[in-house]
């Protein structure tokens, strides 16, 4: 099992509230990533970041913003959540040795539901 | 650009029987394929990935993907289906160079019947 970190788990909450999705890992990981899949769907990346200080948008654009302040630690947040944000949000992390070759480890998710 | 395709969304086995999910891909030079099982309520669990060299490649759970340039392929294969094998596949792949943004495939549905 991999050991990175998402919470909550389950959030509901009404429309207009800033929310702050928490994702942590432990392995030391430079990159991480956060997607959005509806329930069976597809993921769509949505931020990735290669370290402290660094963050990118990724394909599918997102009113969420991210940050990267500490290695471990890649918090997403929604100044003001509406419906449309209303969907799962996975974490990811992936070691920076190798390149492109080392698999992503994901976090459990959080499943939001905006009112 | 990158991308996958996973033409079936829903596969359907009989357990003890082999099972095949079906990926197809697109890259600009050679592809980084991997393939992830997602359970309910759960994250993507990694199973396996071709990098380079022999094109069948041996993953957890008694899983092997082929690689084949010619076709454009990675389907996913076990000789004999379980019941706990039941779940959501993804394929994905990625490129040498630039970001390692893994570009996913729309998911395959395995449901493996007693």
């Amino acid at each position: 099992e991999a050991d990175i970190y998402q919470t909550p788990r389950y959030l509901v909450i009404g429309t207009g509230k800033k929310i702050t999705l928490e994702c942590s890992q432990t392995m030391g990981h430079d990159k991480m990533y956060w997607y959005q899949q509806d329930p069976g769907m597809e993921l769509h990346l949505i931020h990735y970041s290669y370290g402290v200080n660094s963050t990118e948008k990724g394909d599918l654009s997102s009113e969420s913003t991210v940050s990267r302040i500490r290695t471990e630690h890649f918090p997403l947040t929604l100044e003001s959540a509406r419906p449309s944000h209303t969907s799962q949000y996975l974490c990811a992390s992936s070691d920076n040795g190798g390149g492109t070759t080392q698999p992503q480890h994901f976090g459990d998710g959080t499943r939001l539901s905006i009112l | 650009a990158q991308s996958v395709a996973q033409p079936e969304d829903q596969v359907n086995v009989a357990e003890g029987n082999p099972l095949t999910v079906k990926c197809t891909y697109s890259v600009s030079g050679n592809p980084y394929l991997f393939w992830y099982v997602q359970y309910p309520n759960r994250g993507l669990q990694f199973l396996l990935k071709y990098i380079t060299g022999d094109n069948l490649v041996k993953g957890s759970y008694g899983f092997e993907a082929e690689f084949n340039k010619s076709q454009t392929s990675f389907h996913l294969k076990k000789p004999s289906a379980l019941v706990s094998d039941s779940a959501l596949y993804f394929c994905a792949v990625t490129a040498p160079t630039g970001a390692n943004n893994l570009f996913f495939g729309t998911g395959t549905r395995l449901t493996v019947i007693p």
